[in-house]
């Protein structure tokens, strides 16, 4: 069974900066990974799979990267709307399995 | 509107029983396979169960295998999770999740969540 473990736990930035989301797993894997986003109360929602390409409706400010076992989540300007817990998930070995998340906060 | 609305959760003794339900609109429910997922309160979103578009192939988790039952209603546009032998650790907010077409088992839709508690 994959690990996916995601750093860091909490993540404080400014509107407007630049925000670099972690996740690393136990095995190597090509690049089925998926990022969510989830707000507080609310579903996730899908951002991003196959490591790099948008889901449909996600803004380009958003942008996935990497293979293997080192996955990025990376948003350009940080939006108001963007402050949210997001979480990896890798899709390549059965059982599906997330990361832990990571929050992004306002600083 | 394209989505999925949860319904049936609850408060259940431990060693108790629930049915909770998904039902889906606005896309054809029968092209898609079917998945639910769950947030424990502070853990992670848990895969634990799937089912294929026609109901006849089935997967758990190893943590609900034997207790849980996932179904779907293609005629009702509804897809099912049966609990049984709950227990604390099972409390939680549960998902139904559309799994992106072409076999890649991550999910382009989720429903709002239902809460289920476990509690004497």
């Amino acid at each position: 069974e994959i690990v996916m473990t995601q750093s860091p736990a909490t993540l404080s930035v400014s509107p407007g900066e630049r925000a670099t989301l972690s996740c690393r797993a136990s095995q190597t894997f090509g690049s089925n990974l998926a990022w969510y986003q989830q707000k507080p109360g609310q579903a996730p929602r899908l951002l991003m799979y196959g490591a790099s390409t948008r889901a449909t409706g996600i803004p380009a400010r958003f942008s996935g990267s990497g293979s293997g076992t080192e996955f990025t989540l990376t948003i350009s300007s940080l939006q108001s709307e963007d402050f949210a817990v997001y979480y990896c998930q890798q899709y390549n070995k059965w059982p599906p399995a997330f990361g832990q998340g990571t929050k992004v906060e306002i600083k | 509107e394209v989505q999925l609305v949860e319904s049936g959760g609850g408060l259940v003794q431990p060693g108790g029983s629930l049915r909770v339900s998904c039902a889906a609109s606005g896309f054809t429910f029968s092209n898609y396979e079917m998945n639910w997922v769950r947030q424990v309160p502070g853990k992670r979103l848990e895969w634990i169960a799937f089912i294929s578009k026609s109901g006849d192939i089935n997967y758990y988790a190893d943590s609900v295998k034997g207790r849980f039952t996932i179904s779907r209603d293609n005629a009702k546009n509804s897809l099912y999770l049966q609990m049984n032998s709950l227990r604390a650790d099972d409390a939680g907010v549960y998902y139904c999740a559309r799994q992106m077409p072409g076999s890649y088992d991550f999910y382009d839709l989720w429903g709002q969540g239902v809460l289920v508690a476990v509690s004497s």
